[in-house]
């Protein structure tokens, strides 16, 4: 079964520009969360949907960031524009549909930004 | 949500049995515990979860209190890959997916 996949792994960008990343979630998997996770830290929540509507973005700072996940399969987060403290890694995870089972989340390899 | 409380880091040798303590006084009665690992430069992977009685599973037990109020995630012999962080994380009930991740505990394993 493929994993959760995300792109690029890598980016490094100056301030002020934007970024856009890329996540394809676990085929028939319902919920894709985006997180972010700065160096040091565990991963914080930045937003939930579950298919294409948006179930929890209480910590996405909405000035800068956006999400969307058309038609409730792959998603895209993007940062316009980015400043130092966006420097960080965003991790994409995917779950089956809430009420089955320990309602698991899969993590894709994440994708480091560097804001210069 | 209610908060853990784990130790920053832990050494163990290789081959050992390690047991990675975690506080959570403050649980209710809806709250499952959970535990992921993340490998270096890897995002988190689900690990073990449990709610009142103790599991196994092919990667790890999980004991839980009698009053719930602390859990102890055990690799019964470890390996130069259990070196990670791992996090005790509660996650409420009834559907309930938000998963809110804390320090964790950075076990580091001697060959």
């Amino acid at each position: 079964e493929a994993g959760v996949a995300q792109s690029p792994r890598y980016k490094i960008i100056e301030k002020r520009q934007s970024v856009a990343f890329w996540c394809n979630p676990i085929s028939g998997h319902a919920t894709l969360y985006w997180y972010q996770q700065i160096l040091g830290q565990g991963p914080k929540l930045l937003i939930q949907f579950q298919n294409n509507g948006v179930v929890d973005d209480s910590q996405l700072p909405k000035d800068r960031f956006s999400a969307e996940r058309l038609k409730g399969v792959d998603s895209t987060l993007k940062i316009q524009p980015a400043k130092l403290e966006d420097s960080a890694v965003y991790l994409c995870a995917s779950s089956p549909l809430r009420g089955q089972g320990p309602n698991e989340q899969f993590f894709g390899p994440g994708t480091r930004l560097t804001v210069l | 949500d209610a908060k853990t409380t784990q130790p920053n880091s832990m050494e163990s040798n290789e081959e050992e049995p390690v047991h990675l303590p975690c506080n959570h006084s403050t649980i209710s009665g809806t709250d499952y515990i959970h535990w992921y690992r993340q490998l270096p430069s890897q995002g988190p992977e689900y690990v073990i979860h449990g709610l009142t009685s103790n599991v196994n599973n092919r990667m790890a037990s999980l004991a839980i209190a009698e009053d719930r109020k602390s859990s102890t995630l055990i690799l019964h012999r470890a390996t130069l890959r259990d070196a990670a962080v791992y996090y005790c994380i509660l996650r409420g009930g009834q559907g309930a997916q938000k998963l809110v991740f804390g320090q964790g505990t950075r076990l580091t394993i001697n060959p």
